[in-house]
């Protein structure tokens, strides 16, 4: 089994939809989360972190944890053409173990 | 603020080739890292150094060796090139490996072996 699971896609919505993107891990040990934006041909750039379970609200962004779940999700609020790119779900224990989703390609329509 | 800088940004190689990916942050990190990215595989950990001095391998490092050469950098080489490892090779930095804090990345290396 996979240490985390994303849904690749891709997700083709219309602008100003709300979108959801999620991963679903196996390890309890997992203590921080991270979503990263990934562009064509560019690096991943951090858009998320969170810490336990909850939600955090960035802007359009909201990152949610259930750590009972085992479940993380991202939430993307009036999408934008500019939110099209790859989204990564990144899972962190604290050492020097960080744990990527393939990532899921998010393509918002004009 | 440069963040992590690699270089080079695109280049070809021909089986058996050796060739080094340059890394450098500017953001006085203690942990480097050098991940590859193929579709469909997500990011996999090659080498990882901790702090200037030492290097651990990753869950994918056969057929690289990694150079901690100060704190700032970190290189990647390839000694002799194979098909295998035609991918998109990424350098990251985090501040403190036991804090839970953010990794941060470069903007890849795109290697082709040919």
């Amino acid at each position: 089994q996979k240490e985390v699971e994303q849904d690749p896609g891709p997700l083709s919505v219309p602008e100003g939809a709300i979108v959801s993107l999620n991963c679903t891990y196996s390890n309890s040990a997992f203590q921080y989360f991270m979503w990263y934006r990934q562009y064509s041909r560019k690096g991943p750039e951090l858009l998320m972190y969170t810490y336990s379970s909850g939600n955090k609200e960035d802007g359009r962004f909201t990152a949610q944890v259930d750590k009972s779940s085992k479940y993380i999700s991202l939430f993307i609020r009036d999408s934008q053409p500019s939110d099209s790119a790859t989204y990564l779900c990144a899972l962190h224990s604290g050492t020097y173990k960080y744990i990527f989703g393939t990532g899921t390609r998010l393509k918002v329509l004009a | 603020n440069a963040g992590v800088t690699q270089t080079p940004k695109f280049q070809v190689l021909k089986t058996g080739q050796s060739m080094t990916l340059q890394c450098a942050q500017d953001m006085n990190h203690n942990s480097m890292y050098w991940y590859r990215q193929d579709p469909g595989m997500g990011l996999r950990l090659i080498y990882y150094s901790a702090s200037e001095g030492t290097t651990d391998k990753g869950e994918v490092p056969n057929g690289y060796n990694v150079s901690r050469l100060n704190k700032r950098e970190f290189s990647l080489r390839l000694e002799s090139a194979a098909p295998s490892q035609t991918s998109v090779y990424f350098c990251a930095s985090t501040t403190d490996r036991s804090s839970g804090n953010t990794i941060y990345f470069g903007e890849g290396s795109w290697l082709t072996v040919v």
